[in-house]
């Protein structure tokens, strides 16, 4: 099956400061990312849609200015967590499409675990 | 609104004890049931997609089947390595990334 590749897998960082997470789709081209935080014991609640070449999309109550996402490529999609608080530590997870086909497989990333101290 | 629902919440099994977690949905035009099993601390594994009532589908040790309203991932002989959560989506096109997600059930095997 396809491959989709996220880093870090974990990472700790001060309050206050910048995370980068970083989401590869390794053998197809994804036009479409999804990035998803998950809770314990919860299930992945959706935060935005990564559209390549273009603006992502977030759902409602996600703050766009805090959760920067960048598509540059048909392989890469990027979610910087901006002044970052304890609050925001979570498991986030990316997802990746074959743009060919709608939802036949969807592949998600190894998720990263967030703490910020 | 679209819904899926998984029971049980937790499950504790002996190793070889057969049994089946359940997905039930209601969504409008489902295009597909995923099955997913998640370890700790990692993303979703994608397990199976079925697309319509009465399709099967295997996998070693799984087996997920799909009826109008539910579907079923039943475990045959499970060993403890089969432990981890098992997560069901319905996809139905609705929504930005079209999959209604379960809470999962938590699975452990017990040697």
């Amino acid at each position: 099956g396809a491959v989709v590749s996220q880093h870090p897998s974990r990472v700790i960082c001060k309050s206050g400061t910048s995370v980068k997470i970083e989401c590869r789709s390794l053998d197809f081209q994804a036009t479409t990312m999804f990035w998803y935080r998950q809770f314990p014991k919860q299930s992945l609640m959706l935060m935005a849609t990564s559209n390549e070449g273009s603006k992502a999309t977030y759902e409602q109550g996600v703050e766009k200015d805090k959760f920067l996402i960048n598509h540059a490529s048909l392989t890469l999609s990027t979610l910087t967590v901006t002044s970052a608080h304890p609050e925001d530590s979570s498991f986030y997870i990316c997802s990746a499409r074959d743009g060919a086909r709608w939802a036949t497989e969807a592949f998600f990333g190894q998720g990263t675990r967030l703490t910020v101290v | 609104e679209d819904q899926v629902t998984q029971s049980p919440e937790a499950l504790r099994l002996q190793e070889g004890e057969s049994s089946s977690l359940n997905c039930s949905y209601t969504v409008s035009g489902l295009r597909g049931l995923f099955w997913y099993r998640q370890d700790p601390g990692k993303g979703p594994e994608f397990l199976f997609t079925l697309y319509s009532a009465g399709e099967e589908k295997e996998k070693e040790r799984l087996k997920a089947t799909l009826t109008k309203k539910e579907s079923f991932l039943h475990i045959t002989a499970p060993k403890p390595e089969d432990s981890a959560t098992y997560l069901c989506a319905a996809g139905s096109g609705g929504g930005a990334d079209g999959l209604t997600f379960g809470k999962g059930t938590h699975l452990i095997i017990q040697p």
